[in-house]
Formats: C-alpha cells, sequence, structure tokens
C-alpha cells in the first residue's frame, strides 16, 4: 500500500531563515506530487505541483519553492522567510490517470516568529 | 478560475442527529472528493464520486454527485462525536478545487 511522510511535523524558524520542508511517498511510482499551505481554520492553497523528476508547476506568486531531486521526493524551500509564510503545510500525491484522488500527508506545522 | 461554495461553515449538532453538508459550482467537474480533517492532521479522503448522479456511502457517510456536475453533498447520519473535524469538499476538472471547508462539532 502506499504511504506519505512528511517531515518535520513541527518547526518553529525565525523571520528571515531558510525552510526545507521534505516529502515522501512510499508504494508507487511517477506519482504527481502535490504542495498546499492551509491558514488556521481554512480551506487549502495549491502552491506548487509536479508530474515528474524536475517538473514543477507554481500555482500563486510567494516567497517559496519547489523541487523534485528524486521521483517519490518533493522539497518546499524558502530562502528567507516571512511572518506570512506562518501555516500548515501539506504534501499530497495521486496516480496519473483520468480518476486522480489525491492523498495527503499528516502536514508540517510552520510557525515563524 | 472555479471555486466552489460550500455550505454551512460550521454546525453545532446533537450527538445522534444527522448532518447534511454541500458544496456548488458554477463550473461543471468530473470528479468530486469528500475530506474529514482532524486537528494538526491531513485531510483524510472518505469517498470519491467519479459519475454524474453516483450515490456512494461509507458507514454512516453518504455522497451524492449531483446530476448537472455542478454539485455534490455529504450526508452524515447518527453522529456520534468522533465526527468531529472539518470537511472539505473537492471538484476536479483539469486541477482539484477546494471548498472552504465545514466544521462539525458534536455535543455528546
Amino acid at each position: 500500500s502506499q504511504t506519505i511522510h512528511q517531515w518535520p511535523a513541527t518547526l518553529v524558524q525565525p523571520v528571515g531563515s531558510p525552510l526545507s520542508l521534505e516529502c515522501t511517498v512510499e508504494g508507487t511510482s511517477n506519482p504527481n506530487l502535490y504542495w498546499y499551505r492551509q491558514a488556521a481554520g481554512r480551506g487549502l492553497q495549491l502552491l506548487f505541483y509536479s508530474v515528474g523528476i524536475g517538473q514543477i508547476s507554481s500555482e500563486v506568486p510567494q516567497n517559496l519553492s519547489a523541487s523534485r531531486p528524486q521521483d517519490r521526493q518533493f522539497i518546499l524551500s524558502s530562502k528567507k522567510l516571512l511572518l506570512s509564510d506562518s501555516g500548515f503545510y501539506l504534501c499530497a500525491w495521486s496516480e496519473t490517470g483520468t480518476r486522480e484522488t489525491q492523498y495527503f500527508g499528516p502536514g508540517t506545522r510552520l510557525l515563524v516568529l | 478560475g472555479q471555486q466552489l461554495n460550500q455550505s454551512p461553515q460550521s454546525m453545532f449538532i446533537q450527538e445522534g442527529e444527522d448532518v447534511s453538508m454541500n458544496c456548488t459550482s458554477s463550473s461543471i467537474f468530473n470528479t468530486w472528493l469528500w475530506y474529514k480533517q482532524e486537528p494538526g492532521e491531513g485531510p483524510v479522503l472518505l469517498i470519491a464520486l467519479y459519475k454524474a448522479g453516483e450515490l456512494t456511502s461509507n458507514g454512516r457517510l453518504t455522497a451524492q454527485f449531483g446530476i448537472t456536475r455542478k454539485d455534490s453533498f455529504l450526508n452524515i447520519s447518527a453522529s456520534i462525536p468522533s465526527d468531529v473535524g472539518i470537511y472539505f469538499c473537492a471538484g476536479r476538472y483539469n486541477m482539484l478545487t477546494f471548498g472552504g471547508g465545514t466544521r462539525l462539532m458534536v455535543k455528546p
């Protein structure tokens, strides 16, 4: 069966510091991968998605970037965090095809102080 | 872009009551998904709907893909305290679009 992991689970970082969040998927090959951000009590905002290694699409301009160095690894980064980057970051995966249901990881809670 | 209107935004009900929530859009979708999210966790898929008119159950949960392909509803029968959480609908045409969520609170 497929599993998706995210780490760290929680992160407190000062403004201006760098960021690296990691997401890995097991039990599937060539998944589509997604990064979402969720503000407290709000819906999900798609940040990036990837259909393959090295292929990244950005949905909204922002202070963040994403990379996919391996088939089942998706990384969310920032060179300098802003206060507004605080939130709950969710990684998701889906299989390519007509029935593209997304499955979410456990999330990383980021607090920028 | 496509937008989903999910209602109600929140519900506070008594244990044992039935719950109904829905999502509507001005755009058509090929897939409707319903997720539940508990505090501090990622959303968990409850029900996936792939065909207009489809009615699918998962235990006490029932969801339907609207015949117009522009709406979907989720019903929960005989609610229990562990049903507490935020329920999200999501519709997919090309990309997945999420509703704003329905926060469900159940009073024992």
